[in-house]
């Protein structure tokens, strides 16, 4: 099992929608966990940390389960500029060592 | 917020060539920085772990004689590709943090390597 699984995607809805992408880790020992948001052919870029009571920032919510050891991005009300890679970023357990998942991508249609 | 600088942001050079790349950390000092590779439409790839004033820790699979990494200050990493030849053309990115385990890595702009 990969250390940080996600569905590749694409996910391809309408603006407006709602969508959820999820990320298993492997090593229950991982504390810290990201969303990074990735643009074609550029650098990722910090979306948000995802702490253990689940946190929201506009219109995005992330979400952490410890039992089934997964994370979780929704996104509502989507946007043509939303279209990007979403990467789950695990920090390997007790350390700093940042594991990526291959990213989900996902494309908003007019 | 946290500001990673890299260059050259583009590198187009001949086949045996040694490229050197740079990544500093502009506003806080970074113990720790990070080296990944990134090919179309794959994920990003931990290259090494480049630790300021010890060796550098390289990832299973990755030729630490082939990508040099040196980390000199707290502010600056380097990667050199030497000899480098087409199938190590890439997107290389270097990625650095406060040295604490719930602190998010900020990335560079990347590098995006292409050798001829």
């Amino acid at each position: 099992r990969k250390e940080v699984e996600q569905d590749p995607g694409p996910f391809n809805v309408p603006e407006g929608a709602t969508v959820a992408f999820n990320c298993t880790y492997s090593n229950s020992a991982s504390q810290s966990f990201f969303w990074y948001r990735q643009d074609c052919r550029k650098e990722p870029k910090l979306l948000m940390s995802v702490y253990s009571s689940g946190n929201e920032d506009g219109r995005f919510t992330a979400q952490l389960n410890r039992a089934s050891q997964y994370i979780s991005l929704l996104i509502r009300d989507s946007k043509l500029s939303d279209s990007a890679t979403y990467l789950c970023v695990v920090y390997r357990g007790g350390s700093y060592i940042p594991t990526f998942g291959r990213g989900t991508s996902l494309i908003v249609h007019p | 917020g946290a500001v990673v600088s890299q260059h050259p942001s583009r590198v187009i050079c001949k086949s045996g060539t040694s490229v050197k790349i740079e990544c500093r950390s502009l506003d806080f000092q970074a113990t720790t920085m990070f080296w990944y590779r990134q090919f179309p439409k794959q994920s990003l790839m931990l290259m090494a772990t480049s630790n300021e004033g010890s060796k550098a820790t390289y990832e299973q699979g990755v030729e630490k004689d082939k990508f040099l990494i040196n980390h000199a200050s707290l502010t600056l990493s380097t990667l050199t590709v030497t000899s480098a030849h087409p199938e190590d053309s890439s997107f290389y990115i270097c990625s650095a943090s406060l040295a604490v385990s719930n602190q998010p890595q900020h990335f560079g702009d990347g590098t995006r390597l292409s050798i001829l």
